[in-house]
C-alpha cells in the first residue's frame, strides 16, 4: 500500500526558505501514471494546491506562488521535495504531499501532513 | 485563480440527505468535468470520494454522489451517518496543469 510521509523543519524564520521532503514507500515515484503533489492548508482555511512534478522533472506551479516555489524529485531515493522562498506568516500551514493519478485526474493518496510555522 | 466557494458549514440528522455546493467560474468548474471531492477528518489524510464530477471510486459508499450544473458542482450524501461528520473539499481543474480547491465545508451530523 502506498504511503507518503512529509518531513522537514516545523519552524522557519520570516524571509527564509521552507524546505520539505516527501518520502514515498510502497510504490515507485517513477510510475508513468502519476504526478507528485504539494498541497497546503493554512490554519482555519481551505486547501491550496501548490504544484506538482512528474518523475522526469516536469513541474507545474500555482501561479500565485510560482515565483517562490521549486519542486524537485529524486528518483533514486523515491522522494520529492518542496522549497518555498521568502516565507512570511501567511505561509504558516499544514503541508501535505500527495499523489495525482492522471487517468482519473484525482489526488488519490495523501500524507498525514506536517505543520510548518513561520515565526521569528 | 480564486478558491472555489463552498458553504462554511452544513448539518443534517442521521438518515437525512444533505448537499454541499461548490461554485466556481466558467474558467474552472464550468469548463471541465474534472471536479473531485475529498473527505477530511482533522489530523488524518484527506480521502477522495468523487472524481470526474460523478464517479465514485471502489470502496466509497453509494450514499455519496456528485453532480454539476453550469459553474456549480455538488456533493450529496444520503442516509447521513455519524461517521460522515468531517470536512469536505471540492477541487477543480483550471487549465494549464493547475488546480484550485474550495474553502471547505464542515458537515455536522446532529
Amino acid at each position: 500500500q502506498l504511503q507518503l510521509q512529509e518531513s522537514g523543519p516545523g519552524l522557519v524564520k520570516p524571509s527564509e526558505t521552507l524546505s520539505l521532503t516527501c518520502t514515498v514507500s510502497g510504490g515507485s515515484i517513477s510510475s508513468s501514471s502519476y504526478y507528485w503533489v504539494w498541497i497546503r492548508q493554512p490554519p482555519g482555511k481551505g486547501l491550496e494546491w501548490i504544484g506538482y512534478i512528474y518523475y522526469s522533472g516536469n513541474t507545474y506551479y500555482n501561479p500565485s506562488l510560482k515565483s517562490r516555489v521549486t519542486i524537485s524529485v529524486d528518483t533514486s531515493k523515491n522522494q520529492f521535495s518542496l522549497k518555498l522562498t521568502s516565507v512570511t506568516a501567511a505561509d504558516t500551514a499544514l503541508y501535505y504531499c500527495a499523489r495525482y493519478f492522471t487517468p482519473t485526474a484525482v489526488f488519490d493518496s495523501w500524507g498525514q501532513g506536517t505543520l510548518v510555522t513561520v515565526t521569528s | 485563480q480564486s478558491a472555489l466557494t463552498q458553504p462554511a458549514s452544513v448539518s443534517g440528522s442521521p438518515g437525512q440527505s444533505i448537499t454541499i455546493s461548490c461554485t466556481g467560474t466558467s474558467s474552472d468548474v464550468g469548463s471541465y468535468n474534472l471536479v473531485s471531492w475529498y473527505q477530511h477528518y482533522p489530523g488524518k489524510a484527506p480521502k477522495f470520494m468523487i472524481y470526474e464530477v460523478t464517479k465514485r471510486p471502489s470502496g466509497v459508499s453509494n450514499r455519496f454522489s456528485g453532480s454539476k450544473s453550469g459553474n456549480t458542482a455538488s456533493l450529496t450524501i444520503s442516509g447521513l451517518q455519524a461517521e460522515d461528520e468531517a470536512d469536505y473539499y471540492c477541487c477543480s481543474y483550471v487549465g494549464s496543469n493547475t488546480w484550485v480547491f474550495g474553502g471547505g465545508t464542515k458537515l455536522t451530523v446532529l
